[in-house]
């Protein structure tokens, strides 16, 4: 089965400046790649998601960038703001569906993003 | 906004008893994932289900755990019996298949369990 790995556990970085939060892949079959945040207590959400065929996706201050052959993912988010604290998940799931050859998600562990002011 | 709703959003438990878990998708989301979420092992995978055939429930213990569609609206997860290891938060996610694709997935407000 898939696995996904995260990192860093835990991220602190300055009001403004730029956080980058890295996930590895095993499943080379694995081709939809979401990053949900989760603030405490409350549901994961999903904040951007990127496509295998797609090398690199933008929404505003978030961007992730997919390297297929070294089966890694990453997440920026620039301008950081005191609201991006939350928890950060990574995912990777094959959405490929032939009669039933779609997955759930397999999740990272998550990193904890802390906005110091 | 349609939203996947839960219920109930709390339930304390003794050792032993049954508890039920109802999960109501958004309506036209042709499949429902249900996932735990814990300290020890994060966000894992326990069953879903494609126009309310079980495909997969191979992350779910199957000697106490159980999980059902009686129809379109509602999505069920049960177990019997409880054990305080089953201590955690159970969000039930659904998403729409459209051509051969999986669409996104949205999470409901989870179930927090605690079993004493």
């Amino acid at each position: 089965g898939e696995n996904v790995e995260q990192h860093p556990s835990t991220l602190s970085v300055q009001e403004g400046d730029s956080a980058v939060i890295k996930c590895t892949y095993s499943d080379s079959a694995s081709n939809y790649f979401p990053w949900y945040k989760q603030e405490l207590g409350k549901r994961p959400q999903l904040i951007i998601d990127i496509r295998s065929n797609v090398g690199e996706k933008k929404d505003q201050r978030i961007a992730v960038t997919l390297n297929k052959t070294a089966k890694h993912f990453s997440l920026h988010i620039t301008e950081t703001q005191p609201e991006d604290s939350a928890v950060y998940f990574c995912a990777a799931s094959n959405l490929e569906y032939s009669g039933g050859g779609a997955d759930g998600l397999t999740f990272g562990k998550g990193t904890h993003l802390i906005i110091q002011p | 906004d349609a939203r996947v709703t839960q219920t109930p959003r709390d339930k304390v438990t003794e050792m032993g008893q049954e508890v039920t878990m109802r999960c109501q998708p958004i309506l036209g989301h042709n499949t429902v994932f249900w996932y735990r979420q814990t300290m020890m092992q994060g966000l894992e995978l326990l069953a879903y289900f494609r126009n309310r055939a079980p495909l997969d429930d191979s992350g779910m213990p199957k000697d106490r755990f159980s999980a059902e569609m009686p129809d379109a609206t509602l999505a069920t997860l049960k177990i019997q019996p409880s054990e305080p290891r089953d201590s955690a938060v159970y969000f039930c996610a659904s998403g729409l298949v459209t051509g051969d694709y999986q669409e996104t997935q949205y999470f409901g407000p989870g179930t927090r369990l605690l079993v004493l």
